[in-house]
């Protein structure tokens, strides 16, 4: 199975704030990796696919990107909206895996 | 546009067997473009991919849920389900259905709102 790591797991920033979030897999998935926001007791939305499309309706202050096996999700400017926990996913090769998740809260 | 609602009881005694029902508006079941899947969530941990089929009959079950997982098509009610046999309080969690786009590398998008799930004796 791949492996995803995602760090931190967890990041206090403030409104207006960069934010990257690191997503490392194991092995090579080309880039077949996604991104989702989810917030509380709601369901995950996407963000990003293939790396680095944005999905229609997503702020062009989120971006991603890839090199290797190394992926990155970027917020250039926190929004309030933008508080909430941040998966990646492989789409490479089954089983699909998910990152643990990095929770994004305010400081 | 391509909408997936879940529905099924919100808790299941152990040992039994856990049905869910996805409807899916905006599409048909039946269509090639998409694979439909289901992933679930334990209350306060992170996101497990169960399994995805296609209307062509290809399945993919995650190796840890597949001697007690079945993803059946309803063409008739446009419809697909998750049958989980077996279930004990570790299947606990909120279960979401949601579509995969067909393409390489295609990611799960849209995903239903989500229901929750308890599991007890």
């Amino acid at each position: 199975d791949i492996q995803l790591t995602q760090s931190p797991s967890f990041l206090s920033a403030s409104v207006g704030d960069r934010v990257t979030i690191s997503c490392r897999a194991s092995q090579g998935i080309s880039t077949y990796l996604a991104w989702y926001q989810q917030k509380p007791g709601k369901a995950p939305k996407l963000l990003i696919y293939t790396a680095s499309t944005l999905q229609s309706g997503v702020p062009s202050r989120f971006s991603g990107s890839a090199s290797g096996t190394e992926f990155t999700l970027t917020i250039s400017s926190l929004q309030p909206e933008d508080f909430a926990t941040y998966y990646c996913q492989q789409l490479n090769s089954y089983p699909l895996t998910f990152g643990g998740g990095t929770k994004v809260e305010i400081k | 546009q391509l909408q997936l609602q879940e529905s099924g009881p919100g808790l299941v005694k152990t040992s039994e067997t856990l049905s869910l029902t996805c409807t899916v508006s905006g599409d048909s079941v039946s269509s090639t473009n998409y694979f439909w899947g289901w992933i679930r969530q334990p209350p306060g941990k992170g996101l497990e991919w169960i399994g995805t089929v296609h209307y062509s009959g290809s399945t993919y079950y995650n190796p840890s849920l597949r001697s007690r997982v079945t993803i059946p098509i309803d063409t008739s009610n446009n419809q697909f389900s998750l049958k989980l046999t077996s279930v004990t309080a570790a299947d606990t969690a909120d279960y979401y259905c949601a579509a995969r786009t067909i393409v390489a590398g295609g990611w799960f998008d849209p995903w239903g709102q989500g229901t929750p799930v308890t599991v007890s004796s």
